[in-house]
């Protein structure tokens, strides 16, 4: 099982560039996560979704968006990149709101 | 005040010390609580999960204090391996969100 994964692992961009960071589990959860993490700030969370075809607003939500097509995978996609953006982006899975949550390995986007 | 607070750290101990740190939770409705460990650029993973009666693993123990509203976790005979950021997680009740801290350095040296 690959658990959590996350592509891509690197990324640059061009302010104003678009993209798309994908997530898939084969663990079966149906809560799915995306944060971000920069230094001194902690993780802080982007969107969520308690299932398949829902979706819903985190702590930061504002200049990205989700989608949750599948159960098993999770985009966030950034329509036009900024600096402020710069972050390394974690994506996670979990049974429920109570429960464990699994991490991806991280995707490290600078945009320029 | 925040949610969940961290003291930031860094707690810098000699290999073999003991060493804890707390977490302090702000909603006494927080329901479910665990600690996850970070290493530098890498993904958080799951340490231990804290229950009422407490939870012990190894050298590792982690406790629940929900008068005082905090939990804790305890490193016995630390190894240099310990060496990473250690994240409190938080979970309140009827929330699908649960809440991290931002973290405690742990830097174990020879």
């Amino acid at each position: 099982n690959a658990g959590v994964t996350q592509t891509p692992k690197f990324r640059v961009l061009k302010t104003g560039q678009s993209m798309t960071l994908l997530c898939a589990q084969d663990m079966n959860h149906e809560y799915m996560y995306w944060y971000r993490q920069d230094p001194g700030m902690g993780l802080r969370l982007i969107h969520y979704s308690v299932g398949e075809g829902t979706t819903a607003k985190g702590e930061v939500p504002d200049g990205y968006n989700v989608s949750r097509l599948k159960k098993q995978n999770f985009l966030l996609g950034l329509e036009s990149a900024a600096p402020s953006q710069t972050s390394v982006y974690f994506c996670a899975t979990g049974r429920g709101p109570t429960d464990t949550q699994y991490f991806g390995p991280g995707t490290r986007l600078t945009v320029l | 005040r925040k949610e969940v607070e961290q003291d930031p750290g860094p707690f810098n101990v000699p290999e073999g010390a003991t060493v804890a740190f707390n977490c302090t939770y702000s909603n006494s409705a927080s329901q479910s609580f665990f600690w996850y460990r970070q290493d530098c650029r890498k993904e958080p993973k799951l340490l231990m999960s804290v229950y009422s009666s407490g939870n012990e693993d190894g050298r590792f123990t982690a406790q629940l204090n929900r008068a005082s509203q905090y939990i804790s976790l305890l490193i016995r005979d630390s190894k240099l391996s310990d060496s990473a950021t250690y994240l409190c997680v938080v979970n309140v009740g009827g929330s699908y969100i649960p809440t991290f801290g931002r973290g405690t350095s742990l830097i174990v040296h020879p």
